[in-house]
């Protein structure tokens, strides 16, 4: 199993300031995922961190509005950049792969006023 | 492209009644997890089903994975106030990523 921390656990921020959310694993892992859930929301992967390259977005997520780092292979940060009260959501960090089990971190709550 | 739809949405029940969502993709599926959030806390692996048909049970749940692999269902026998949460199943879109349903969130009166 992997234990998975983040900071911050929650924040309340003003439209147009950004907020970077750093992910802490307590291993070594490949795959590094971020997720957004919007409330009362299913989740949406964001991107995939990639140690040593880009990371990898999905459809809908840029690199200029949520830009992520994986400087190794435990740690990660998202940026949610230029935000708006659209932004508000949980923001879910995981490990694993569609073939092992998810780990997910506790989450950071998100409130843009 | 994939996607993976569960219903209900909601569900109410009384403490002791017997709860049961259901998931089903659009295509076949390599494996399907299922995973439980309660209330403010972050999503949890429960179980991943792998093979046609396989049944999986957890105490009081069932997990079913369809014969065609493209649908499963968790039932919870005589529920619990500690079952209170949404319950989610994911599907694998490629090797690493997976697809989440859309939830199913259970309230338990006691």
């Amino acid at each position: 199993s992997a234990v998975i921390s983040q900071k911050p656990s929650r924040d309340i921020c003003q439209r147009g300031t950004s907020l970077t959310i750093q992910c802490q694993v307590d291993s070594q892992v490949t795959m590094m995922f971020w997720y957004r859930q919007q409330p009362g929301q299913s989740l949406t992967l964001i991107a995939t961190a990639n140690q040593g390259s880009e990371a990898t977005y999905e459809s809908g997520f840029v690199i200029d509005k949520f830009p992520i780092s994986r400087p190794n292979l435990t740690f990660s940060t998202l940026t949610v950049s230029n935000m708006s009260p659209e932004d508000s959501s949980i923001y879910l960090c995981s490990v694993g792969t569609a073939q092992e089990t998810q780990y997910f971190g506790p989450g950071t709550r998100l409130l843009v006023l | 492209g994939q996607q993976v739809m569960q219903i209900p949405q909601y569900q109410h029940v009384q403490e002791g009644e017997d709860f049961t969502t259901y998931c089903n993709s659009s295509t076949t599926l390599s494996n399907i997890q299922w995973y439980k959030q309660r209330p403010g806390g972050h999503p949890v692996f429960l179980i991943q089903l792998v093979k046609s048909g396989e049944v999986k049970k957890q105490k009081r749940l069932t997990f079913q994975f369809g014969e065609a692999k493209k649908n499963s269902s968790l039932h919870i026998t005589a529920t619990q106030t500690t079952d209170v949460g949404t319950y989610f199943c994911a599907g694998p879109r490629n090797f690493n990523k997976f697809y989440f349903g859309s939830g199913t969130k259970l309230n338990v009166k006691p």
